[in-house]
């Protein structure tokens, strides 16, 4: 069964730093190009990052380039998500999503979300 | 980038409707695009890849079509378990973006 869970999520202020880890069971991370999509409270979805599956190639929203950074570690089956100068405005649940194998390149799964709140 | 626009915001219908939501893109993006659900408090569930494809799992009442820069998501027979909010999503560039989402009320 193909299992994402995400953690680290936390109060942090503004300016600050945090790093989400992405836990990966199930299947292969390696094989796979993975995603991170945030929702802010009470507002819609927000694609943020993308990682190629040996992380050669990252592509990243514009709110958040250069101050975010994923990596992964196919050997630790983990994705990660680095997460500098943070903002109120990056107060969202944050979910990992696998990118699926089709050519379209759909988020077939997705984990339960963390919870990062940016306030002072 | 590719901008997302779906219509309407929010609707109310009652089960047994048929429910039309759509997805415009800013540009052509051929049939990279995507549906999903999200019930409240919970994560999203992929129902349509590339514009028609249903997912394995998800009921045949579930339907999309379209291509280029207008999609559309329809749901026959509404039932209880499909009030929730619909996203559409474009994986056609690098940059992925999604619609603002359309939430599904019981009337």
């Amino acid at each position: 069964e193909v299992q994402l869970v995400e953690s680290g999520g936390d109060l942090v202020q503004p300016g600050g730093s945090l790093r989400l880890s992405c836990a990966a069971s199930g299947f292969s991370l390696g094989t796979y190009w993975m995603s991170w999509v945030r929702q802010a409270p009470g507002k819609g979805l927000e694609w943020v990052a993308n990682i190629k599956h040996d992380g050669s190639d990252m592509y990243y929203v514009d709110s958040v380039r250069g101050r975010f950074t994923t990596s992964r570690d196919n050997s630790k089956n983990s994705l990660y998500l680095q997460m500098n100068s943070l903002r109120a405005d990056d107060t969202a649940v944050y979910y990992c999503a696998r990118v699926g194998p089709s050519v379209f390149g759909a988020f077939d799964y997705w984990g339960q979300g963390t919870l990062v709140t940016v306030s002072s | 980038d590719f901008q997302m626009t779906q219509s309407p915001s929010s609707l109310s219908a009652s089960v047994g409707d048929r429910v039309t939501i759509t997805c415009r893109a800013s540009q052509r993006i051929s049939n990279y695009l995507n549906w999903y659900q999200q019930k409240s408090g919970k994560a999203p569930k992929l129902l349509i890849s590339g514009a028609s494809s249903l997912q394995s799992g998800v009921p045949s009442r579930f339907s999309g079509s379209g291509s280029g820069t207008y999609f559309t998501l329809t749901i026959t027979s509404l039932q209880p378990e499909d009030f929730a909010t619909y996203y559409c999503q474009q994986s056609y560039g690098s940059v992925r973006s999604f619609g603002q989402g359309t939430r599904v009320e019981i009337k």
